[in-house]
């Protein structure tokens, strides 16, 4: 079985730029977050879906967005690019998204100049 | 909101035992997990506590009081592999604490 998939696994953009992250979740998974990972810091919630309903959103701004689509699999938008967006981009799949075991994807890393 | 909180680093010899701490607030409480991280990966799901008391897979073993809003993590016969970030989770979104670097020397 796949695991948890991100695409594009690497990806350099410009300040000011717009940049869309996409995940697929494991079959059979209900539930995606999305998490920033600066280095040497934990991941920081960024925003929870299930059933294709936001159902929680981290203390980021407004510049980030995500959606879930029918099949499960989700995006994260972000706009007007800054260079402390400079991160590794993580998306985690759950069965139910209650706290329980979820598993990773490899990431993102988003590097803005 | 919910707020973690670990030790940054922790280092040990192979062969010990580590115990890392995780103190939390949280709103609602759905459990407390935790993760492993090496660098360059992807967290890994270690386990779950849902319930007081210690639950046990091979090496690891985590504990929870929610009374105390407390767990740990129980590390025993350190290899080298271990070396890695530990992560403890808490709340229906799982918000992480800032980590654990354990550093296992020979």
């Amino acid at each position: 079985d796949a695991g948890v998939t991100q695409s594009p696994t690497h990806l350099i953009k410009t300040r000011g730029q717009q940049v869309t992250l996409r995940c697929s979740p494991i079959s059979g998974h209900k539930s995606v977050s999305w998490y920033q990972q600066v280095l040497g810091q934990g991941p920081q919630f960024i925003f929870q879906y299930y059933e294709k309903e936001e159902r929680g959103r981290g203390n980021f701004p407004d510049r980030f967005s995500a959606r879930q689509f029918p099949n499960y699999s989700s995006e994260l938008n972000v706009n007007a690019l800054l260079l402390g967006d400079s991160a590794l981009y993580l998306c985690a799949s759950s069965l139910a998204g209650t706290g329980t075991e979820a598993f990773f994807g490899q990431g993102t890393r988003l590097t803005v100049v | 909101g919910q707020s973690l909180e670990q030790p940054s680093e922790v280092t040990a010899v192979e062969g010990a035992i580590v115990q890392i701490n995780c103190t939390y607030q949280t709103s609602g409480f759905y459990g407390l997990s935790w993760y492993q991280q090496h660098d360059g990966g992807a967290p890994t799901f270690l386990s779950y506590n849902a319930l007081d008391g210690l639950e046990e897979t091979g090496r690891f073993s985590s504990f929870l009081s929610r009374s105390d809003s407390y767990g740990y993590l129980l590390l025993q016969e350190l290899q080298m592999k271990d070396s890695a970030s530990y992560f403890c989770a808490v709340g229906i979104d799982m918000r992480f604490g800032a980590g654990t670097r354990l550093t296992v020397k020979p």
